[in-house]
């Protein structure tokens, strides 16, 4: 069984400033990873995925991750958050296979840009 | 192109009552999920359909929670009778099939946030 373990409930960061966002993952099977975010009342929208080639993923608003299969972890990064970044954060596993691509989600990290 | 549709955003029941979600996927998606996401946690996968088949649902409480995707198309998800610990959102997802211009994601509808009084 797969399992994402996102080792910061909560992260607060001001303006402008940089941002990590950790995660961590098991599985016995090559795995598909990913970030989506979650603004207030809203469902969950796709920041970035890593499905093969290059460790390095850019995705949207400026976010990027780096895929570490030795370290079995793929940390979001952001190098100067803005206001609007304040929302709450879930990376997630997947195992492809015939039937879809079924995620398995960590607990979530909650990101409050401070002014 | 048109997003994952849920209604209703919003219900408010007390225990013991049932209520009834609905999801329309991504037109050409065959395969249809339903998570709960509780407040402060990450979602948690309860039923996974394709096309109108259960492909999975270990995670499904199934003495009162149950859902159909009847026509391969829309699904409804049902909890009768609810519980306090019912409180949550219910994400609804889509994707298409491997082969299908599949790209890896889940495309997520807003959320049914239920509260159970």
């Amino acid at each position: 069984a797969q399992s994402v373990t996102q080792l910061d409930s909560q992260v607060p960061v001001f303006e402008e400033a940089p941002v990590e966002l950790r995660c961590n993952y098991s599985s016995s099977v090559s795995v598909y990873l990913f970030w989506y975010v979650q603004y207030p009342n809203q469902g969950l929208q796709l920041l970035l995925k890593y499905l093969s080639g290059s460790t390095l993923v850019k995705g949207i608003n400026g976010f990027e991750a780096e895929f570490n299969k030795s370290q079995t972890s793929f940390h979001l990064r952001k190098p100067s958050v803005h206001i609007s970044d304040t929302a709450e954060y879930f990376c997630a596993v997947s195992e492809n296979d015939a039937a879809g691509n079924k995620l398995t989600f960590g607990g979530g990290t909650r990101v409050l840009v401070k002014p | 192109e048109a997003g994952v549709a849920q209604s209703p955003r919003y219900k408010i029941i007390e225990k013991r009552q049932s209520v009834a979600f609905w999801c329309n996927p991504i037109s050409g998606h065959a395969t249809l999920y339903w998570y709960q996401q509780i407040l402060g946690q990450g979602p948690k996968l309860l039923i996974q359909f394709q096309n109108n088949g259960v492909v999975d649902d270990s995670q499904l409480p199934k003495d009162r929670f149950s859902a159909e995707r009847l026509k391969g198309v829309d699904s409804t998800l049902k909890i009768q009778p609810a519980k306090l610990e019912d409180s949550a959102v219910y994400l609804c997802a889509s994707s298409s099939l491997p082969g299908q211009g599949n790209t890896g994601e889940l495309f997520f509808g807003e959320g049914s946030r239920l509260t159970v009084l």
